[in-house]
C-alpha cells in the first residue's frame, strides 16, 4: 500500500514569493492533516480536513496561508507571500477517520531566503 | 490532551533492547498512548499505540502500567537504523490533533 505522498520534497524561494505544497493521502483515508515542524521542535497542526471540509483551521495563519482539498482527496497548502520565518518542514498526514491512526508523509522542506 | 514527559536523550548498544520511558500522570480514562518516531529528514513514523493493555507488533512492544500513569516503549533488538527521535503522545484518538513534545533522541551505538 502506498503511503502519503508529498511534493516537492525541497523548495527554496525568496521572501515575498508564493509557494505551494501538494499532498496525496493514503487511498481511502478521509481525514487529512497539515502540520508545521520548526527546527528542533515537534510537528504542530495547521489544519485538518474531513473529506472536503476544513474542520479545524484555528492554527492556520489565514493572512498568508491557505489550503484546499477539492474532491476530498489531494490537498494543496499555499503560502503567499512567504516570509523568512516560514522556513520549516511542512508535513501531511492522513487517517481513515479522526479516530484512527495518523500516517505521515516525508514532508516538504521549505527554505525562504 | 494530557502532557507527557520523556528523557531528552538516551543511548543504546546495537543488539540490545532499548527501553524508552514516558510519564503521563494526568492521562484520562479514554485517552490512548501513541508512539511515533522520526528519523532524520523523514516524516514521523507510527510505531504502536495502546489504551490499557500491553501491546506488541513487529516493530516494538508497549508496556503500560496498571495505573496508566506511565509507559515504556521497548525495541527488543536495537539497530543503527533505530536511531531517531521518539515521541510519546497521549490523545483521545478523536477530534483532537496529535500534540508532539520534544521527544527522546535515541542513539544506537555500534
Amino acid at each position: 500500500e502506498a503511503g502519503v505522498v508529498q511534493s516537492p520534497r525541497y523548495k527554496i524561494i525568496e521572501k515575498k514569493q508564493p509557494v505551494a505544497f501538494w499532498c496525496n493521502p493514503i487511498s481511502g483515508h478521509n481525514t487529512l492533516y497539515w502540520y508545521l515542524q520548526n527546527l528542533g521542535q515537534g510537528p504542530e497542526l495547521l489544519i485538518r480536513y474531513e473529506n472536503e471540509e476544513a474542520v479545524d483551521d484555528s492554527q492556520l495563519p489565514k493572512d498568508r496561508f491557505s489550503a484546499e482539498r477539492l474532491k476530498g482527496v489531494d490537498s494543496t497548502l499555499k503560502i503567499q507571500p512567504a516570509e523568512l520565518g516560514d522556513s520549516a518542514v511542512y508535513l501531511c498526514a492522513s487517517s481513515q477517520s479522526p479516530r484512527e491512526t495518523q500516517y505521515f508523509g516525508p514532508g516538504t522542506r521549505l527554505l525562504v531566503l | 490532551d494530557a502532557k507527557t514527559t520523556q528523557p531528552t536523550s538516551m543511548d543504546c548498544a546495537e543488539g540490545r533492547a532499548a527501553n524508552l520511558p514516558c510519564n503521563h500522570s494526568t492521562i484520562s480514562g479514554n485517552e490512548y498512548v501513541y508512539w511515533y518516531r522520526q528519523i532524520h529528514s523523514q516524516g514521523p513514523q507510527y510505531i504502536i499505540h495502546g489504551l490499557k493493555n500491553n501491546e506488541t507488533n513487529e516493530m516494538a512492544s508497549l508496556i503500560i502500567t496498571e495505573d496508566r500513569k506511565s509507559s515504556t516503549l521497548i525495541l527488543p533488538h536495537a539497530t543503527l537504523r533505530d536511531t531517531a527521535v521518539y515521541y510519546c503522545i497521549v490523545t483521545f484518538s478523536g477530534n483532537t490533533p496529535l500534540v508532539f513534545g520534544k521527544g527522546t533522541r535515541l542513539s544506537v551505538i555500534a
